[in-house]
């Protein structure tokens, strides 16, 4: 399979617990987006990388929330002190530069009990 | 900035009945526009895309849209549902500046009726 991965796919963690989630990208996309969607609403932006940069953060962001992609290869998202806010599904997508779109993971689902 | 409306949280048609679902966006810039479906505790899988050039695009499972500029629409239709087709509909816009970074509509469930 040469897909996006993501792992895990669920995750259910006690409130104050830090979590942390893994994207593996389509071998050779450049570009690696990060999203989050809760109940009833459609995927919202939260950052992206471009190789190991990340060039932009969206102000869904907070500081508990930090994001890395050493290498520029797979990238990790890290919630501290999770909230119950917080639940949700974490979808990681990645994008060659000449793609016109970018190609979905199918996601991690938290929840903050 | 972009915004994305979907017109309907929820519509429900008949299998074999024509299928259509509305979206509207607002972009300062030339869009690009996109069409996913979503099942349960599933990822995104792009139906289509219009970036360019023709303004009917053909995507996968038999559906297609409309870029309408004078209208800011690209609604998604369907000649005639099968119930594979039940699952949440999500309409994205982005730009040509950096095309994986989207802002979605909050999406369509369509229920498909035997």
């Amino acid at each position: 399979d040469t897909g996006v991965s993501q792992d895990p796919r669920h995750k259910i963690t006690k409130r104050g617990q830090n979590v942390t989630f893994r994207c593996d990208p389509i071998s050779e996309h450049n570009r690696l987006y990060w999203y989050r969607q809760t109940l009833g609403q459609g995927p919202e932006f939260l950052t992206y990388f471009q190789n190991e940069a990340q060039l932009e953060k969206s102000r869904l962001l907070s500081d508990r929330f930090s994001a890395e992609r050493p290498k520029g290869s797979f990238s990790t998202l890290e919630i501290q002190r999770t909230e119950q806010g917080d639940s949700a599904m974490y979808l990681c997508a990645s994008r060659a530069w000449e793609n016109t779109e970018a190609f979905f993971g199918q996601g991690t689902r938290l929840t903050v009990v | 900035a972009q915004s994305v409306t979907q017109l309907g949280s929820h519509v429900s048609v008949s299998e074999g009945a024509l299928v259509l679902l509305r979206c509207n966006y607002s972009s300062s810039v030339p869009p690009y526009l996109f069409w996913y479906v979503q099942y349960p505790n599933q990822g995104l899988q792009l139906l289509l895309k219009y970036t360019t050039g023709a303004t009917l695009v053909k995507g996968i499972n038999g559906f297609e849209a409309e870029f309408k500029k004078s209208e800011t629409s690209f609604h998604l239709t369907k000649p005639s549902a099968h119930m594979s087709d039940a699952a949440e509909y999500f309409c994205a816009v982005s730009s040509n500046t950096n095309a994986g970074k989207s802002t979605f509509g909050d999406g369509t469930t369509l229920t498909v009726k035997p």
